[in-house]
This record gives C-alpha cells, sequence and structure tokens, in this order.
C-alpha cells in the first residue's frame, strides 16, 4: 500500500476486555513506532520497532500493554483488561533506517479506543 | 528526559499574514526536529523537518529555525491560507527514532 495502514479504525469495549490493534507499514519501512494521543493533547511515544525487535518499551503505560512484530511487517498493540483511561487515539508510524540518523516517521490514520 | 513545550495553544490571523510557532526543547543532545500538520480527524502529516547541523530550513511558504544555543525551535507560515488551519505539532528526538512531541498549537486562518 502506499501509506501505514491500522485497523480496526475505530473500537468501542467494555471496561475489562482486551483489544487488538493492528498496524501495517509502508513497504519496505524497518522501524516502526506506536504513539498514543489522548483527546486534545500531543502525540505520547509507546514503544519502537526496529525489525522484530523492540529495542524501546519504555513508553508502555503498564504491563497491560504489549506489542509484537511478526516477519518485520506487521505490528499488533494489544492492551489487556482495558480501563477508561485507556481511551485514545492510538497511532502507529513508520520509517526507513538511515546511517545518518532520524528518518522521517510517517503516520497512519490511528485506531480511535473507547472504553465504556 | 526530554521536555518539549510550545507555544501557543492556539493561534487565530487574517488569511494572507504569517504565523509562528514556537517550541523549546531541555535535552541540548536533541538533534532532530520535525514538524506535523494534523487536521481534524486525520493522520499527522510531516511538513518540515531540521537537523541540528543546520540552521534554517525552507520549503516554499514554510520555514523552521533552529537556535541549539537557546534551545529553541520555530516555524514560520507566511502568506497564510485557510486550507493551514490546522493543529501543528512541534518534535525533537535526541537518538535515532523517538519524538518527544508538544502539546500542540491550533492555528485558525479567517478568510
Amino acid at each position: 500500500g502506499a501509506g501505514v495502514s491500522q485497523s480496526p479504525s475505530n473500537k468501542v469495549t467494555e471496561k475489562g476486555k482486551d483489544v487488538e490493534l493492528r498496524c501495517d507499514p509502508i513497504s519496505g519501512h524497518t522501524a516502526l513506532y506506536w504513539y498514543r494521543q489522548s483527546l486534545g493533547q500531543g502525540l505520547e511515544f509507546l514503544i519502537y520497532f526496529q525489525g522484530n525487535s523492540a529495542p524501546d518499551k519504555s513508553g508502555l503505560p503498564s504491563d497491560r500493554f504489549s506489542a509484537e512484530r511478526t516477519g518485520g511487517s506487521v505490528s499488533t498493540l494489544t492492551i489487556q483488561r482495558t480501563q477508561q483511561e485507556d481511551s485514545a487515539v492510538y497511532l502507529c508510524a513508520s520509517s526507513l533506517v538511515g546511517t545518518g540518523g532520524n528518518q522521517p516517521q510517517h503516520f497512519g490514520d490511528g485506531t480511535r479506543l473507547s472504553i465504556l | 528526559g526530554e521536555n518539549v513545550e510550545q507555544h501557543p495553544s492556539t493561534l487565530s490571523v487574517q488569511e494572507g499574514d504569517s504565523a509562528v510557532i514556537k517550541c523549546t526543547y531541555s535535552d541540548s543532545a536533541s538533534n532532530y526536529f520535525p514538524w506535523y500538520k494534523q487536521e481534524l480527524g486525520k493522520r499527522p502529516q510531516l511538513i518540515i523537518d531540521i537537523r541540528s547541523n543546520v540552521g534554517e530550513k525552507k520549503d516554499q511558504r514554510i520555514a523552521v529555525t533552529l537556535n541549539k544555543t537557546a534551545k529553541h525551535f520555530s516555524l514560520h507560515i507566511t502568506e497564510t491560507q485557510p486550507e493551514d488551519s490546522a493543529v501543528y505539532f512541534c518534535a525533537a528526538s535526541i537518538n535515532s527514532y523517538k519524538l518527544i512531541f508538544g502539546s500542540g498549537t491550533r492555528l485558525l486562518v479567517r478568510p
């Protein structure tokens, strides 16, 4: 595809349920990132993947949050036992990895998660 | 850790005027500074970025300036148009991947 694809676009679930959010990065992008954007706020870093490895998970808010990436492509962010404070837009981005440092990160449309 | 502050939170300008958004960062090791534009309900889109070895970068009506001594960087939009109305986010990175974002500026360009 031409851009980063995320699914579902919207997810409404009851408190205590588990949810899975999916990200399909731009073809050829080996770096993948998850961010969270609460209403009217900036973007908060969650986790970074280089290939299938996650060198930096420092932004995950609690052990209810986990993420994996398989085949160096699709990534899944899982939130277990959801709480109301988990309600937010979850954004995925991908980039090339270059020897010159940061490469531009390209974002998907996000998944709007609402916990009732 | 790195912290990025962004001002103003809202900005209203007349069409054709210039708009300036300012950000400050806390970690002097920061070396990459992108700016994103986010229209309502849409994805953030990269509009310009600058690295720490450059003081200014321009792309048509958009420019970014960086003052490493003061740890400031700014976005300048000239000849604003209604379609420039959006939320703009600055960000800073001290490593090769992690972006720390400012809280955003809602720009309204009045026709």
